[in-house]
């Protein structure tokens, strides 16, 4: 059964461009959740997705940053005109559902710079 | 709102040696988990050990174990017999057991462990 699925693992992008990070969930697992690391910190809670519905985006900055997890197809976080301030390392976790027992199973990453 | 304090930026240890990692939190809830991740340099993050906040007896997992004092909301990782492979940064986690936003996963600074051989 593989893992969470990341990709890209780095990302490049000038000020201003669009990034697009995608994440496929394990397999049978339909929630999401998007954590950001910014440098010499901890992860931060960023967005939790089920199929179709975004359950809590508290985290998300509120411009230009936006997420989906499709019927079909991995979750999508996509940041807009992106700052130098962007620039962090994104994780995504997925579940199977949301009981309280359930561990959260983390992907590989994706580090986005953004020159 | 909960938070997470590790107040050891980086620890080093010998190798075969015993190593404490700190980590305190701060809730009003009674109910809740406790992790401690390993993030190594290839910065994938691993679940390395929970901790039931309403079970008494502190969770060990082979050369980890932890010493949990729920009254003093501490939180600490103990690995024995250290390993070169044990070197990555640890980062300590709370999350809810119950209620609104229980799946969020509010995480510490991360304390940077060196193994030296």
């Amino acid at each position: 059964n593989a893992g969470v699925m990341q990709n890209p693992r780095h990302l490049v992008r000038r000020r201003g461009q669009e990034a697009r990070l995608r994440c496929s969930p394990m397999k049978g697992h339909s929630h999401v959740y998007w954590y950001r690391q910014l440098p010499e910190e901890g992860l931060k809670f960023m967005v939790y997705l089920q199929k179709e519905n975004i359950i809590d985006e508290s985290g998300m900055p509120k411009e230009r940053f936006s997420a989906e997890f499709p019927k079909e197809g991995p979750s999508i976080l996509r940041i807009q005109q992106v700052v130098r301030g962007d620039s962090a390392a994104y994780f995504c976790a997925s579940s199977p559902a949301l009981a309280h027992y359930n561990e959260q199973f983390f992907g590989p990453g994706t580090r986005l710079t953004v020159l | 709102a909960q938070t997470v304090t590790q107040s050891q930026p980086e620890m080093s240890v010998q190798e075969a040696e015993t190593v404490t990692l700190s980590c305190t939190y701060d809730t009003s809830e009674s109910d809740y988990y406790l992790f401690w991740y390993k993030q190594p340099p290839s910065r994938q993050m691993i679940l390395v050990i929970r901790q039931e906040a309403y079970k008494q007896q502190n969770a060990t997992e082979n050369r980890f174990s932890v010493n949990f004092q729920k009254a003093a909301k501490s939180f600490s990782l103990k690995i024995s017999d250290s390993q070169l492979g044990d070197a990555a940064m640890y980062f300590c986690a709370y999350r809810r057991l119950s209620g609104g936003s229980n799946y969020k996963l509010t995480f510490g600074k991360g304390t940077l462990l060196t193994v030296n051989p």
